[in-house]
């Protein structure tokens, strides 16, 4: 099993208010990612880190933000929450490393539900 | 720029029977890895199965199987005996080794197991 762990799993809030999606790995990874995916459709990368300090848009544009401040921890933050962001997130981490396979582990996602 | 096509948007299978998910991947790269993962429903991704481009041998893990054939640019996933845990999305994917890489993701093949 990953260590790789997201809460909330399941959220219902209301149009405009300010959401964080928690995102923390034990595995000392430098990479974390993360996806958006409606139900049954392709992932989407939103953004990406390759460490400390590091931070970077995905290939699909989001009004969400992110920070990685520490190795562990890469939290996902939606200042107004909006009808459209209603989605599954997925959080996902991986070391660049040769031997290991370079696997990318995934948490169980957070399912964000606007009204 | 890599791309990774997954041409069969369904699939399904009697159960005890086998079925093959296809992939094809396209790039420049020489050295690359690929992956297939898993996606229950309302579950965690997981990897299924994992293949090194410069390793010949196809790779197995129990009752599934690659199709690795690297000039063709193909990644087949076999699926033996099949079982109705098997039922999900399953996702084939490409990653470069190099530093600073992306994972491209295929947009999935729904796989349903008929009892």
């Amino acid at each position: 099993e990953a260590d790789i762990y997201q809460t909330p799993r399941y959220l219902v809030i209301g149009t405009g208010k300010k959401i964080t999606l928690e995102c923390s790995q034990t595995m000392g990874h430098d990479k974390m990612y993360w996806y958006q995916q409606d139900p049954g459709m392709e992932l989407h990368l939103i953004h990406y880190s390759y460490g400390v300090n590091s931070t970077e848009k995905g290939d699909l544009s989001s009004e969400s933000t992110v920070s990685r401040i520490r190795t562990e921890h890469f939290p996902l933050t939606l200042e107004s929450a909006r009808p459209s962001h209603t989605s599954q997130y997925l959080c996902a981490s991986s070391e660049f490393d040769r031997v290991a396979g370079n696997t990318i582990y995934f948490g169980e996602g957070s399912w964000l539900t606007v009204v | 720029a890599q791309t990774v096509t997954q041409s069969q948007p369904e699939m399904s299978v009697q159960e005890a029977e086998t079925v093959t998910l296809s992939c094809t991947y396209d790039t420049s790269e020489s050295d690359y890895y690929l992956f297939w993962y898993k996606q229950p429903p309302s579950r965690q991704m997981i990897l299924v199965i994992r293949q090194e481009a410069y390793k010949q041998q196809n790779a197995t893990e129990n009752r599934f199987s690659v199709n690795f054939q690297k000039a063709a640019k193909s990644f087949s996933l076999k699926i033996s005996d099949s079982q109705l845990g098997d039922a999900a999305m399953y996702f084939c994917a490409y990653r470069s080794p190099l530093r600073d890489d992306k994972i491209i993701f295929g947009k999935g093949t729904r796989l349903h197991i008929l009892p």
